[in-house]
């Protein structure tokens, strides 16, 4: 079955620009993550949604990032006014969640390069 | 909280030996463990998991070792091949069904041929 998929791929924009980055969970999954990764780096938590409760948006880095997911499906992590050390890979991945499910599925990233 | 901005601690092994891959998680109460593997400019994918209530479990290759008692997670690759190559990460979630999984901090495997 088709897995989690995220869109763009690559993403080049200019300082000072507004971003939307999609995400595709596998259909089903009742949890979504956003995550980030600099070049060589661990990954940092942005954001996680749960079904139908408020999102834990705890990592979310300063007030110009934020994400929706509509319909408990599809989502949209939006960055404003972007700057230059907001380039890296942005992952999203989702699960079913539980205690024995809670094994995430990637997706493949989108790749941000602000210049 | 979670890792940011830190450089990956790396482990070369020569290909055919085994690898052992340290994690310490944070929370005592954690009652199910995950571990990942990342190459590069993918996104990570699952390689094994381990419960609570277990302290070994193995796979193809591949074993995880569990020691609640000094909250502790190993990642061990036998007969490590140069496709082991990548960043290991392993995760952890509190108990209760609706919670949050935490990812550690990753380690790099470089496999000499």
């Amino acid at each position: 079955g088709a897995g989690v998929s995220q869109s763009p791929s690559n993403k080049v924009t200019e300082k000072g620009k507004d971003v939307e980055l999609r995400c595709d969970p596998i259909s089903g999954h009742t949890a979504l993550y956003w995550y980030r990764q600099s070049l060589g780096q661990g990954l940092e938590f942005l954001i996680y949604f749960q079904g139908n409760s408020a999102p834990d948006k705890s990592g979310l880095p300063s007030d110009r990032f934020s994400a929706e997911r509509t319909g408990g499906s599809v989502s949209t992590l939006t960055i404003q006014r972007t700057q230059q050390e907001d380039s890296a890979v942005y992952l999203c991945a989702s699960s079913f969640s539980g205690t024995a499910m809670s094994r995430q599925y990637f997706g493949p990233g989108t790749r941000l390069t602000v210049t | 909280g979670e890792s940011v901005g830190l450089h990956l601690p790396t482990l070369s092994v020569q290909e055919g030996d085994n690898s052992i891959i340290n994690c310490a998680y944070s929370n005592s109460a954690s009652d199910y463990f995950i571990w990942y593997k990342q190459e590069s400019g993918k996104g990570p994918q699952f390689i094994i998991d381990i419960r609570s209530n277990m302290d070994k479990r193995q796979g193809q290759r591949v074993t995880v070792l569990l020691n609640k008692t000094v909250k502790h997670l190993s990642l061990q690759i036998a007969a490590t091949q140069p496709g082991d190559s990548a960043v290991y990460f392993c995760a952890e979630k509190p108990p209760g069904g609706y919670q949050k999984v935490t990812f550690g901090t990753g380690t790099k495997l470089q496999v000499i041929p």
